[in-house]
């Protein structure tokens, strides 16, 4: 079945420092979700990519969607205190969405 | 975020209760699913309803039952539990079938089985 790999799986920076997690799947996608999961909450979607080579742009936030459309990026610039959290990517196809298992995000202030 | 809500929020139980989880959304979306996230585990899908029918159940044991008597409502009978049933159980909805349609979830139901 549809895999969705995701690593980092734990990455602490210092404040200002960038930040990207990267979302790999073994079959091709028809879309790719971004999630954001805050200690304590729950998964709160971000972005979807459906595109391939697709670049979108959320203030500090950009998430990239491979040509093969078998990978994703997200990458953070200058990371705050506010970023610190489970990031999730989701590979739909076939009427399913798969999700990553994270990549939890701490900042140090 | 009001769009689906979930109760009870906690939960202790004990091996042979029964209790139930509830799930609904408010937004008109036509899919709901049950996930349980545990600690240091990923997203594990448990159901999936669409139109008020069953559409996936991945492999979960007898002891967990859903029910989804319309599509605003989705229910999670729990019975003979066991500790390692304890996580967050999260419901999700989606206008349509995950594959293409973003999913939005519910705060959860923390539940802790002794």
């Amino acid at each position: 079945g549809q895999q969705v790999m995701q690593i980092p799986q734990y990455q602490h920076v210092q404040e200002g420092e960038d930040f990207t997690t990267y979302c790999n799947s073994s079959t091709t996608l028809s879309n790719i979700q971004w999630y954001k999961q805050r200690p304590g909450g729950h998964p709160v979607f971000l972005i979807q990519l459906v595109k391939s080579g697709e670049v979108k742009k959320q203030k500090r936030l950009t998430f990239q969607f491979g040509e093969a459309k078998k990978n994703s990026s997200l990458h953070i610039t200058a990371t705050q205190t506010t970023d610190v959290g489970t990031y999730f990517c989701a590979g739909g196809s076939n009427y399913k969405l798969t999700f990553g298992k994270g990549t939890l995000l701490t900042v140090n202030p | 975020e009001t769009g689906v809500t979930q109760t009870p929020r906690h939960l202790v139980m004990g091996m042979t209760n029964k209790k139930s989880l509830k799930c609904e959304q408010h937004l008109g979306h036509n899919a709901m699913y049950w996930y349980k996230q545990s600690a240091k585990k990923p997203l594990e899908l448990m159901f999936v309803y669409n139109f008020k029918e069953q559409t996936e159940n991945n492999s979960v044991p007898s002891r967990f039952s859903p029910e989804c008597p319309n599509s605003s409502h989705l229910f999670l009978h729990l019975h003979t539990l066991q500790p390692e049933d304890s996580a967050l159980y999260l419901c999700a909805s989606s206008r349509e079938l995950a594959g293409a349609g973003t999913q939005y979830f519910g705060p959860g139901t923390r539940l802790l089985v002794l």
